[in-house]
């Protein structure tokens, strides 16, 4: 079974651009949450989607956003980038149980 | 609000057990989970722990006190492959939404 995949894996930006990140879930799996990992705030939750409905939501400003799309694969953007938003972007899907898969992560560097 | 605490570094020696534990505070707790992590990879989930007790999976075993606040992972017939950092994350309420919160992870260094 191919395991949670996400693209791209590295991405580099400028302050006031946008991105979107994908991450397409393990074949069966109906949730998808992202997350923000940085040295300084650790792991952090950014939402959950599960059957392209936003099911939980962490404090995060608006202009992170997401959507799941009808085959489970999810997509993630960051309007407006600041320096502060370069961190490792993490997604992970999880099936019936609450055993989490987490993809490798997209890299995204904000200069 | 949430918090977790749990040990910044710890250090064990191959075929040792060591015990990591975790204390937290949370408001409407869903579930505790514990996470390995070695570096420059992303996590990979050990256990969730949603009821008072010990679950335990092969090498690891994972306890919980609700009333405590508190959790512990065991690792037993440690492996230099251990050495990894392991996060305990807590699910909770807020704002209306499930929320799991991170600790700042373990780094457990295996020596010979």
């Amino acid at each position: 079974k191919a395991g949670v995949t996400q693209t791209p894996r590295y991405l580099i930006k400028t302050r006031g651009q946008q991105v979107t990140l994908s991450c397409s879930p393990i074949s069966g799996h109906r949730s998808v949450s992202w997350y923000q990992q940085t040295p300084g705030q650790g792991l952090q939750f950014l939402f959950e989607y599960f059957s392209e409905t936003q099911r939980n939501k962490g404090n995060f400003p608006g202009r992170f956003s997401g959507r799941q799309f009808s085959n489970s694969r999810s997509e993630m953007n960051v309007s407006t980038l600041e320096l502060g938003d370069s961190a490792l972007y993490l997604c992970a899907s999880r099936g019936i149980d609450n055993e989490q898969f987490f993809g490798p992560g997209t890299r995204l560097t904000v200069l | 609000g949430q918090n977790i605490d749990q040990p910044t570094e710890m250090t064990a020696t191959e075929g040792a057990i060591v015990q990591i534990n975790c204390t937290y505070q949370t408001s409407g707790f869903n579930g505790l989970f514990w996470y390995q992590q070695h570096a420059g990879e992303a996590p990979t989930f050990l256990s969730y722990n949603v009821l008072d007790g010990l679950e335990e999976k092969g090498r690891f075993s994972s306890f919980l006190s609700r009333s405590k606040g508190y959790s512990y992972l065991l690792l037993k017939e440690l492996q230099m492959k251990d050495s990894a950092s392991y996060l305990c994350a807590v699910r909770g309420t807020s704002g209306g939404s499930y929320i799991p919160t991170f600790g700042r992870g373990t780094s457990l260094i295996v020596h010979p």
